[in-house]
C-alpha cells in the first residue's frame, strides 16, 4: 500500500487528454511538499518529467503539465502519442515518515 | 554528463547481506547541493526509497528498512554504497542509484541492477 494513490491504469486514444491523479495527505502533499512526476518506459529507469509540481525539466515537451491542489496533485498529457505508452509514478516527501514516498503507478495505454 | 552506474552480485542467498556500488561520473560526488540516492523496483511492482546520503556522510533511511540498511559514501573513489542485511526474497529488485537534486527530486538515474535474493 503507497503512501501516494494512483489509479492503476489510464488509457486514451491517440491525440487524446488524459490525467493520472496523485493522492496524499496532511503530512506530504496536504503539507505542502511538492510533487514530482517520472515517465518509466520498459525496461528503462525512471525519467523526471515534472518536478516542483508543474515545471518541466528541459527537453519535456508542453505536452506534459502538473499540478497540486490540497492534498492532490495531477499529471495531464494532451495529445496522446504512442510513445507516451509507459509507467507514471508520483513522489513527494511525507513528514511523519522523514523519508521521500512514491506513488503505486499508473500504467498509461495509447488505444 | 553526469553518469551514474550500480555494480554488484546479482544474487543473494537468503539470510546474507546484499551490497551494491554506484560510481558516479562526469560530476564530483562531494557537491554540496546534492543527496545521493537508492531506489528499488520489485518485479511488475512500484519504486521505493531506500535511503540517501550526503558527501559528508549524513544520512536518511526509509523508516521500514531501516534496521536492515547501510548507506555510505567514498569521496576518494567517487562512489556511494548500499548495504541491506538479512535479505528475504522480498528483496528481489531492479536497485537503482539516483542524485537527489535540491527540491528532492531525481533527476539523474543508473541504468539499474537486478539482484535476486534465492538459494
Amino acid at each position: 500500500q503507497s503512501v501516494l494513490t494512483q489509479p492503476p491504469s489510464v488509457s486514451g486514444a491517440p491525440g487524446q487528454r488524459v490525467t493520472i491523479s496523485c493522492t496524499g495527505s496532511s503530512s506530504n502533499i496536504g503539507a505542502g511538499y511538492d510533487v514530482h512526476w517520472y515517465q518509466q518506459l520498459p525496461g528503462t529507469a525512471p525519467k523526471l518529467l515534472i518536478y516542483g509540481n508543474s515545471n518541466r525539466p528541459s527537453g519535456v515537451p508542453d505536452r506534459f503539465s502538473g499540478s497540486k491542489s490540497g492534498t492532490s496533485a495531477s499529471l495531464a498529457i494532451t495529445g496522446l502519442q504512442a510513445e507516451d505508452e509507459a509507467d507514471y509514478y508520483c513522489q513527494s516527501y511525507d513528514s511523519s515518515l522523514s523519508a521521500s514516498v512514491f506513488g503505486g503507478g499508473t500504467k498509461l495505454t495509447v488505444l | 554528463q553526469l553518469q551514474l552506474q550500480e555494480s554488484g552480485p546479482g544474487l543473494v542467498k537468503p539470510s546474507e547481506t546484499l551490497s551494491l556500488t554506484c560510481t558516479v561520473s562526469g560530476g564530483s560526488i562531494r557537491s554540496s547541493s546534492y543527496y545521493w540516492g537508492w531506489i528499488r523496483q520489485p518485479p511488475g511492482k512500484g519504486l521505493e526509497y531506500i535511503g540517501s546520503v550526503y558527501y559528508s556522510g549524513n544520512t536518511y533511511y526509509n523508516p521500514s528498512l531501516k534496521s536492515r540498511v547501510t548507506i555510505s559514501v567514498d569521496t576518494s573513489k567517487n562512489q556511494f554504497s548500499l548495504k541491506l542485511s538479512s535479505v528475504t526474497a522480498a528483496d528481489t529488485a531492479v536497485y537503482y542509484c539516483a542524485r537527489l537534486a535540491t527540491g528532492s527530486y531525481y533527476v539523474y538515474w543508473g541504468q539499474g541492477t537486478l539482484v535476486t535474493v534465492s538459494s
